[in-house]
């Protein structure tokens, strides 16, 4: 069965760097791939999509990379911000339907 | 925007308690689900649903089960609380697949069976 894996610590870095979070999943390659924002004690967030034949996808200080070969994506936060302290978590369908999986997410700090 | 209101934040239930979690969605999507999610281990799937009165197990139904009776609503029943069921409890809704397939979540409601 599909498994998804994202490093479960904690990333520390400098207010004004790139974060660079990754997303590694064991079996087929997925139709698409997500990834979403988790603030404590609240539902996730919907951030971007990217389909298997896109290799790079870009929303404003966002960007998310898809290499299907290294069965990996990346998602990067440039120019980060201490707002951007949160978890982020991917999820790929889980068949052809609508079902996701979600990874346990990464959380990101963000040092001012 | 759409919006997913969970019909509580927090919630304290006895053991054997039957538990109500509602959910609903105001932007007419057909799929809707239920997730817990506890430290470590993720968002797990309980149930789903794809059209009113249908509904498909996910990955953990044992000890829940579910209700939609209208497109907007869809509710978690445990019919018989217990500890291991203490988690916070997340509702999801989507569009058809003609979209991203992105998920809409609930706030959460954070149950403790004690």
């Amino acid at each position: 069965s599909q498994k998804i894996e994202q490093n479960s610590e904690a990333l520390n870095i400098q207010e004004g760097k790139t974060a660079t979070l990754t997303c590694n999943y064991t079996n087929y390659s997925p139709a698409y791939l997500q990834w979403y924002r988790q603030d404590p004690g609240r539902g996730p967030v919907f951030l971007l999509l990217i389909r298997e034949n896109e290799k790079e996808k870009r929303k404003e200080r966002l960007k998310v990379t898809f290499d299907t070969t290294l069965k990996q994506s990346l998602f990067h936060i440039t120019a980060s911000q201490p707002a951007d302290s949160a978890t982020y978590l991917c999820a790929l369908p889980m068949d052809s339907s609508y079902k996701l999986i979600f990874g346990s997410g990464t959380r990101l700090l963000v040092r001012p | 925007d759409v919006k997913v209101t969970q019909s509580s934040r927090y919630l304290v239930k006895r053991t054997g308690e039957k538990v109500f979690l509602e959910c609903v969605q105001d932007m007419d999507h057909e799929n809707m689900f239920w997730y817990r999610q506890d430290p470590g281990l993720g968002l797990r799937l309980i149930y789903f649903s794809y059209d009113v009165k249908m509904k498909e197990k996910g990955d953990i139904p044992e000890g829940y089960s579910v209700s939609r009776e209208k497109k907007e609503r869809f509710s978690l029943i445990l019919e018989s609380a217990s500890t291991n069921q203490t988690s916070m409890y997340l509702c999801a809704s989507s569009p058809p697949m003609t979209g991203q397939g992105e998920q809409y979540f609930g706030p959460g409601t954070r149950l403790t069976v004690t």
